[in-house]
C-alpha cells in the first residue's frame, strides 16, 4: 500500500526548476524516502533517496521537512527529457523488501 | 553497460502458450526482484530473491507463474498457459542490501497475449 500522496500531474517550463511535492505524514523514523521516475515504456529510473537530511546528486535535490512528513524533489533545470511519471516511495529497507508504487506525478516539461 | 538487463524486450504470444523471461542483475547484487506493470498503473511487486532463495511472493503470483534464480545470478520468470490478462510489462530490479538497499531496474519485457 502506497504511503505517499502526490499531485496527479504538473507542468514545467523547460529550463526552469521543477519542484515535485510528496506527503508522507505517517512515515516512521526508519523509513527512507525514495524517488524514481519512469519515462514512457521504460523501466523505472532511480533518482535519489534520503532519510533525514537533504540530499543532492547529479540528477536532483531532495528536501525533507524537519518533521519528515513531506518532501520535495527538485529538478534544477528541467529539460524535455525530464518528462516522465515521478514516484515518491517510503520504505524501511530492513523490513520491507518491495517498493510500493502509487500513481505518481505525471510531469510534462514544455518548451 | 553494467546495469540490469532483460531479455527479450518484447514478446507476443498466443493465449495458452508458455513464455519465459530472463533477467541479469547488476554484478554482485545478491537481491533480485520481479514486478509487473499494467497500462496506466505503477509497478506491482511479484517476487524477490536473496541469492538463490525465493524469500517472498505476492498473491499476484498465481500457480501459472514460477520464478527461479538457480545459481544466485540471473533469474527466469515463466508463465504457463498465458491468458490475455497476463499482458503487461515485466520488470526486474536488483539491489545490494547495504544502507538504503536501493533497487535498480532493467528496461522490462513487454508481453502481449493475443
Amino acid at each position: 500500500d502506497a504511503k505517499t500522496t502526490q499531485p496527479t500531474s504538473m507542468d514545467c517550463a523547460e529550463g526552469r526548476a521543477a519542484n515535485l511535492p510528496c506527503n508522507h505524514s505517517t512515515i516512521s523514523g526508519n523509513e527512507y524516502v525514495y524517488w524514481y521516475r519512469q519515462i514512457h515504456s521504460q523501466g523505472p529510473q532511480y533518482i535519489i533517496h534520503g532519510l533525514k537530511n537533504n540530499e543532492t546528486n547529479e540528477m536532483a535535490s531532495l528536501i525533507i521537512t524537519e518533521d519528515r512528513k513531506s518532501s520535495t524533489l527538485i529538478l534544477p533545470h528541467a529539460t524535455l527529457r525530464d518528462t516522465a511519471v515521478y514516484y515518491c516511495i517510503v520504505r524501511f529497507p530492513s523490513n520491507d523488501y518491495k517498493l510500493s508504487f502509487g500513481a505518481g506525478t505525471t510531469v510534462t516539461v514544455r518548451a | 553497460d553494467t546495469g540490469v538487463s532483460q531479455d527479450p524486450r518484447h514478446k507476443i504470444t498466443k493465449r495458452g502458450q508458455n513464455v519465459t523471461f530472463r533477467c541479469d542483475p547488476i554484478s554482485e547484487h545478491n537481491r533480485l526482484y520481479w514486478y509487473r506493470q499494467t497500462l496506466g498503473q505503477g509497478p506491482e511487486f511479484l517476487t524477490y530473491f536473496q541469492n538463490e532463495a525465493q524469500l517472498e511472493k505476492s498473491r499476484l503470483l498465481s500457480d501459472r507463474f514460477s520464478a527461479e534464480r538457480p545459481k544466485g545470478s540471473f533469474s527466469t520468470l515463466e508463465i504457463q498457459r498465458t491468458e490475455q490478462g497476463d499482458s503487461a510489462m515485466y520488470l526486474c530490479a536488483s539491489s545490494l542490501p547495504l544502507g538504503a538497499d536501493t533497487q535498480y531496474f532493467g528496461p522490462g519485457t513487454r508481453l502481449t497475449v493475443l
